[in-house]
């Protein structure tokens, strides 16, 4: 009973390199996003996707990637890495379908990056 | 457009003291409403929904009726312990969003032996 699995949980990169974030769920949901989270800023969506296939932006897209070839996974990728982008990353899932609007989202446990 | 405003924090109170976190939304339409709670270092848990009118999310002694009256779903406890110190997130999710959920930006809760 994974539920949703993020690796790693913390992470020191160098201004312009790039990583990838990785995002797994176990669950057969057809929603999932990634969250960054920023002391007094909450919750802001990066992107997310709907389907395997299918991925959108949310409302701090620049300097990410994504994208969704399965259902279970929905890497991130940062391009270059700069020290703005230092953060706590959240990857959550939901169900959609049915009764779309009495799902809650289920959250990893975080990867924390620091750009330096 | 859809929001959610909580009341800002840090909340500190003693063992035991009753709790209130307060949220307002604005939507259109009939939203489902979202209490999450995030312990220190750990990502967001659900706490309890509601998802009509009047209707009362509860767990873990935590309690938040929907009030459409007053556009509230304020969060409740009637005795809080040391181990309910973390954040907590009040979130909005309405139909034709494309499942995103709307989030107010979190009350820490801070509570004293």
């Amino acid at each position: 009973n994974a539920g949703v699995t993020q690796t790693p949980k913390f992470q020191v990169l160098k201004t312009g390199q790039s990583m990838t974030l990785q995002c797994a769920q176990d669950m057969n949901h057809e929603y999932m996003s990634w969250y960054r989270q920023d002391p007094g800023m909450g919750l802001r969506l990066i992107h997310y996707s709907v389907g395997a296939g299918i991925t959108d932006q949310g409302e701090v897209p620049n300097g990410y990637n994504v994208s969704r070839s399965t259902t279970e996974d929905f890497p991130l990728r940062l391009l270059s890495a700069a020290p703005s982008q230092t953060s706590v990353y959240f990857c959550a899932s939901s169900k959609t379908g049915t009764g779309g609007l009495n799902y809650g989202y289920t959250f990893g446990s975080g990867t924390r990056l620091t750009v330096v | 457009g859809n929001s959610v405003t909580q009341m800002e924090g840090p909340v500190t109170l003693s063992e035991e003291a009753f709790l209130t976190i307060n949220c307002t939304y604005t939507a259109t339409g009939y939203p489902s409403l979202f209490w999450y709670v995030q312990y220190p270092g750990e990502g967001l848990q659900l706490l309890l929904k509601a998802t009509k009118a009047d209707d009362k999310g509860s767990n873990k002694g935590f309690e938040a009726t929907y009030r459409k009256e007053t556009t509230s779903f304020h969060l409740e406890k009637g005795s809080v312990q040391v181990s309910d110190s973390a954040v907590y997130f009040c979130a909005l999710l309405n139909a034709g969003n494309n499942r995103k959920l709307i989030w107010g930006l979190g009350t820490s809760l801070a509570v004293n032996p």
